[in-house]
């Protein structure tokens, strides 16, 4: 069973405030990656992480910020979060050869702005 | 751009019968193929994947997949289904080396008593 947690996993905040959302692995992985999930909608990427130090954007744009300064841990910031943030959340993580590994996702923080 | 066709949104299906979701990728290279499936209230996790070798690729729970080259398809079947496969169903492609996954809109699936 994947061992990635996401905390919290509801949140409900007024418009302005920073938040940061939680992503921790236990399974060592060196690639981390935080997906937006709308009802309809694909998954969209964006961020990912390689390794400690390394952040990447993903292909969707997006106003939140991550960091990555321990292996395990891959938070993502909203310095001011609006209603058009309001989305679920989802952290993953994986190990591999490029292109076939397997992802491990976390159980999501569904995020309401209001 | 690669892209990942899911035309079902919803798949109705009584328990204990067979049913197929249907995924058409868009890569015309070597590509990866991939179904995910996520529960109420729950990440998603792997069923099955397809890198090379046989083309018909068998996972977890009973389901498996069929890739074909011609079709562009990676259609995911289950002969019987029950009422736990109720969930929505993901297929993915990555033909891009790192990172490069491609999700589709899902497919929800409810297996009706």
């Amino acid at each position: 069973e994947a061992d990635i947690y996401q905390t919290p996993r509801y949140l409900v905040i007024g418009t302005g405030k920073k938040i940061t959302l939680e992503c921790s692995q236990t399974m060592g992985h060196d690639k981390m990656y935080w997906y937006q999930q709308d009802p309809g909608m694909e998954l969209h990427l964006i961020h990912y992480s390689y390794g400690v130090n390394s952040t990447e954007k993903g292909d969707l744009s997006s106003e939140s910020t991550v960091s990555r300064i321990r292996t395990e841990h891959f938070p993502l910031t909203l310095e001011s979060a609006r209603p058009s943030h309001t989305s679920q959340y989802l952290c993953a993580s994986s190990a591999g050869l490029p292109g076939g590994e397997k992802l491990f996702f976390g159980s999501g923080t569904q995020l309401s702005v209001l | 751009a690669q892209s990942v066709t899911q035309l079902d949104s919803q798949v109705p299906v009584f328990e204990e019968a067979p049913v197929e979701l249907r995924c058409n990728y868009s890569s015309s290279v070597s590509v990866y193929l991939f179904w995910y499936v996520q529960y109420p209230n729950q990440g998603l996790q792997l069923l099955l994947k397809y890198l090379s070798g046989s083309t018909l690729v068998k996972g977890i729970n009973g389901f498996e997949a069929e890739f074909n080259k011609s079709q562009t398809s990676f259609h995911l079947r289950k002969p019987s289904v029950h009422i736990s496969d109720t969930a929505e169903y993901f297929c993915a492609e990555n033909s891009g080396g790192y990172q490069k996954v491609t999700f589709g809109t899902g497919t929800k699936l409810q297996v009706i008593p």
